[in-house]
């Protein structure tokens, strides 16, 4: 079984900031990659498919990168609407997850 | 417009029995592949099964042998039907469409509980 690891757990941050979470992958995964974001009482949202390419109606403050084993997901300045988990998932052998990432308020 | 509505969910005693459906709307479900995923109170994601638009099914292990992946044409709906069911099955489920771009739609999700 292919296991993801995120980091980090957890990231505090402020409007306007840059942030970065990476996601690794323990075998080579290709560029097969998914990136979501969950807010509390609701489905994950997709933001990132094979690793690099945003899903339509996603703002393009998002952006991912990486292939084979290490990923990262960007958020170019932070909004206030962006304070949420993400999660990474792999799909190049069914279907894993990153434990998540809660990104705070700082 | 694409819509996933799940229902089915509840309290069930361990060892108990419980059928989740999904109803489709705005695309065909045999025509996609389709998944459901879980959610225990508090932590991640969890892939529970899938079933490609060809029929082939798949489960997790934690899940194999105890629950069933399955979809009726004429009512363009997916199920689950989860058997044997265990306290650790304690979790949101939701049903999601693979839409080309892995997993972009997604219902808004039915609690199930196990305990006696």
């Amino acid at each position: 079984d292919i296991q993801m690891t995120q980091s980090p757990s957890t990231l505090s941050a402020s409007v306007g900031d840059r942030v970065t979470i990476t996601c690794r992958a323990s075998q080579s995964i290709s560029t097969w990659l998914a990136w979501y974001q969950q807010k509390p009482g609701k489905a994950p949202k997709l933001l990132i498919y094979k690793a690099s390419n945003l899903e339509s109606g996603v703002p393009s403050r998002f952006s991912g990168s990486g292939s084979g084993t290490e990923f990262t997901l960007t958020i170019s300045s932070l909004q206030p609407d962006d304070f949420a988990t993400y999660y990474c998932q792999q799909y190049n052998s069914f279907y894993t997850f990153g434990q998540g990432t809660k990104l705070e308020i700082k | 417009e694409v819509q996933l509505v799940e229902s089915g969910g509840g309290l069930v005693q361990p060892g108990g029995s419980l059928r989740l459906s999904c109803a489709a709307s705005g695309f065909t479900v045999s025509s996609n592949y389709m998944s459901w995923f879980r959610q225990a109170p508090g932590k991640g994601l969890e892939w529970v099964s899938v079933i490609y638009s060809g029929g082939n099914t798949y489960y997790a292990d934690s899940v194999k042998g105890r629950f069933t992946i399955s979809r009726d044409n004429s009512k363009n709906t997916l199920y689950l039907q989860m058997n044997s069911l265990r306290a650790e099955d304690t979790a949101v489920y939701y049903c999601a469409r693979d839409g080309g771009t892995t997993w972009g739609y997604w219902g808004q999700g039915t609690l199930v509980t196990v305990s006696s």
